[in-house]
């Protein structure tokens, strides 16, 4: 069955390191990967796009990679700061205009 | 910038009550959509739409329904509230053609049904 996954147990880490965040997917062929950011209560926002050609993407702090054959993106936040922290959530293009969400990563910066 | 508005942020209710969660974008994208994210669940789709009444069932429809007139509104229905509906529902927009199918979310609508 199709699968997404991403790691349940919150990533802690110090101010200034940089964060990696791992989504892993089983009988997809993504068109594209995107990421997004939840705060507490609110609703995600988007973050960056890779699509199956791109080996990586970068925004400013954050850098996203997609390994086709491995089945797997990685997002890393370099220089984290304790305004980072938030979950984030990977979705994959199942079609022309929906996306499955992964459940999300906490990631959690300490100052 | 986008705006996706939702009617309310909080909401109870009793067992039984049809509820209305009322979804609003201002920006002419053609798809809406509707979530419920629980913990540990992630976001699950429950209905979408893809122009003025048109509508498709997600991955979860059982026990809602969803009403498209107007191209900004999308509203969810619970037409029998039960306490297995209490959960986060979030809506979300995005523009099709673009390629990237971007989703723009509203704040979210807390539900607790009672």
């Amino acid at each position: 069955s199709q699968k997404i996954e991403q790691n349940s147990e919150a990533l802690n880490i110090q101010e200034g390191k940089t964060a990696t965040l791992t989504c892993n997917y089983t009988n997809y062929s993504p068109a594209y990967l995107q990421w997004y950011r939840q705060d507490p209560g609110r609703g995600p926002v988007f973050l960056l796009l890779i699509r199956e050609n791109e080996k990586e993407k970068r925004k400013e702090r954050l850098k996203v990679t997609f390994d086709t054959t491995l089945k797997q993106s990685l997002f890393h936040i370099t220089a984290s700061q304790p305004a980072d922290s938030a979950t984030y959530l990977c979705a994959l293009a199942d079609s022309s205009y929906k996306l499955i969400f992964g459940s999300g990563t906490r990631l959690l910066v300490r100052p | 910038d986008v705006k996706v508005t939702q009617s309310s942020r909080y909401l109870v209710k009793r067992t039984g009550e049809k509820v209305f969660l009322e979804c609003v974008q201002d920006m002419d994208h053609e798809n809406m959509f509707w979530y419920r994210q629980d913990p540990g669940l992630g976001l699950r789709l429950i209905y979408f739409s893809y122009d003025v009444k048109m509508k498709e069932k997600g991955d979860i429809p059982e026990g809602y329904s969803v009403s498209r007139e107007k191209k900004e509104r999308f509203s969810l229905i619970l037409e029998s509230a039960s306490t297995n509906q209490t959960s986060m529902y979030l809506c979300a927009s995005s523009k099709i053609g673009t390629g990237e199918e971007t989703q723009y979310f509203g704040p979210g609508t807390r539900l607790l049904v009672l």
